[in-house]
């Protein structure tokens, strides 16, 4: 099964950079996903690694390095509406797929 | 395209009483989860579906919760009967395959509060 542990909270100020780390022990991999969650919210997909490196989308960059188990999501020139908890998710590698959550990082932006 | 319906979206039960949530996934989607997300805490994985078959329902409490997903669309799932702890965020979602890039989708869930 997959371990998977984040920051339970972080504050930034708006228009700061804030970034989540995300450390796994799996058994197997098949691809790693953020996702974010406002309060009574169903959760949104952000962002997908499944090789090292960097991916950028816009204000939002993951990156991944395999070897270390470890991931972070780096959200850029923050607003308030980013304010919301952040989840790291992680694909099994079996046949069908299971997503596995981190307990997710609360996100906290302050003007 | 529609997204993922979830009903009730909220439910207050007293202990011990019974209650179902009905999903319709994404049209075409052959990955079926539902997951439990109590307060503070990330989605825990209860049972997943390959088109009308169950592949996954290691953490599911199956003394008193069961699923279906019954011609490999609409699922719903049952807790009978129902203990304090059970209260939490239900969550379905749905992916068009069980690999790769594809991310899962998410309704809005149901909201269960037993009393």
């Amino acid at each position: 099964g997959q371990n998977i542990d984040q920051p339970t909270e972080m504050t930034a100020t708006e228009g700061a950079i804030v970034q989540i780390n995300c450390t796994y022990q799996t058994s197997g991999f098949n691809g790693l996903f953020w996702y974010q969650q406002h309060a009574g919210e169903a959760p949104t997909f952000l962002s997908y690694n499944v090789l090292d490196g960097l991916e950028e989308k816009g204000r939002f960059s993951s990156f991944l390095s395999r070897s270390k188990g470890y991931s972070y999501l780096l959200l850029k020139e923050l607003q308030m509406k980013d304010s919301a908890s952040y989840l790291c998710a992680v694909r099994g590698p079996d046949s069908w797929g299971k997503f596995q959550f981190g307990a997710g990082t609360q996100v906290v932006v302050t003007p | 395209e529609a997204g993922v319906a979830q009903s009730p979206r909220y439910k207050i039960i007293e202990k011990r009483q019974s209650v179902a949530f009905w999903c319709n996934p994404i049209s075409g989607h052959a990955t079926l989860y539902w997951y439990q997300q109590i307060l503070g805490q990330g989605p825990k994985l209860l049972i997943q579906f390959q088109n009308n078959g169950v592949v996954d329902d290691s953490q599911l409490p199956k003394d008193r919760f069961s699923a279906e997903r019954l011609k490999g669309v609409d699922s719903t799932l049952k807790i009978q009967p129902a203990k304090l702890e059970d209260s939490a965020v239900y969550l379905c979602a749905s992916s068009s395959r069980g690999r790769g890039n594809t991310e899962a989708f998410f309704g809005q869930g149901t909201r269960l509060t037993v009393v």
